[in-house]
């Protein structure tokens, strides 16, 4: 167990809804990553969050955006689903301090858009 | 798009034989990161190693990095059929501030008690 809490587990929407998927960092870290990983591929990095901000984001358009709370809580956020956004979607949290950080994963929230 | 490239993509083997798999990347990194994930569940941190280092171990984990090759690989030796899990190389390029990982594909690893 790593710490890092998502909610909710699994989600279903339909295509042109809004979703929003949180995570809980492990206690102790300041910034939170998240990845989006489709099936039978490896996760892709949508943005990561450090001090409540943006600290560097992939090639996801804008309609993938994201908070991170004075606690460090995060959120991910999803307008207009699109059935290729049907992924398995993943924080992880890590304390930026040097360059050889660890990024702890929580266990994901799988979205399926119909 | 996938910096990393797993080799093979799937190896199935017996309990107690050792694994091999094979990374390769294409830009310069800070350090190599190696996950499990478990039927699609969260990623599992094994093991990091950083770009000055050439090998590393862990319990019955052992990594190496050839940063001339662009190519790391992970051995997991006297296997059990608990290892059975699909296992990633994360490169980490830190281009700018912050650690962003990418991801290879991944090697689906299958251990037959």
């Amino acid at each position: 167990e790593t710490g890092v809490t998502q909610s909710p587990t699994h989600l279903i929407k339909t295509r042109g809804q809004q979703v929003t998927l949180r995570c809980s960092s492990q206690s102790g870290h300041n910034t939170v990553s998240w990845y989006q990983q489709a099936l039978g591929q490896g996760p892709q990095f949508i943005f990561q969050y450090y001090r409540e901000e943006e600290n560097g984001r992939g090639n996801f358009p804008p309609r993938f955006s994201g908070l991170q709370f004075p606690n460090y809580s995060s959120e991910l956020n999803v307008n207009a689903l699109e059935l290729d956004d049907s992924a398995l979607y993943l924080c992880a949290s890590s304390f930026l301090m040097t360059e050889q950080e660890t990024q702890y994963f929580g266990p994901g929230t799988r979205l399926l858009v119909l | 798009s996938q910096q990393g490239e797993e080799d093979p993509q799937a190896l199935s083997i017996q309990e107690g034989e050792n694994a091999t798999m094979n990374c390769s990347y294409k830009t310069s990194i800070n350090n190599l990161q190696w996950y499990r994930q478990n039927s699609g569940r969260g990623l599992v941190h094994l093991i990091l190693i950083r770009s000055n280092e050439r090998e590393k171990h862990s319990g019955r984990l052992r990594v190496t990095l050839d940063t001339s090759k662009k190519s790391s690989s992970l051995l997991i030796t006297a296997s059990r059929a608990a290892d059975t899990a699909s296992y990633f190389c994360a490169t980490d390029a830190r281009e700018t501030s912050g650690s962003r990982l990418t991801f290879g594909e991944g090697t689906q690893l299958t251990v037959n008690p």
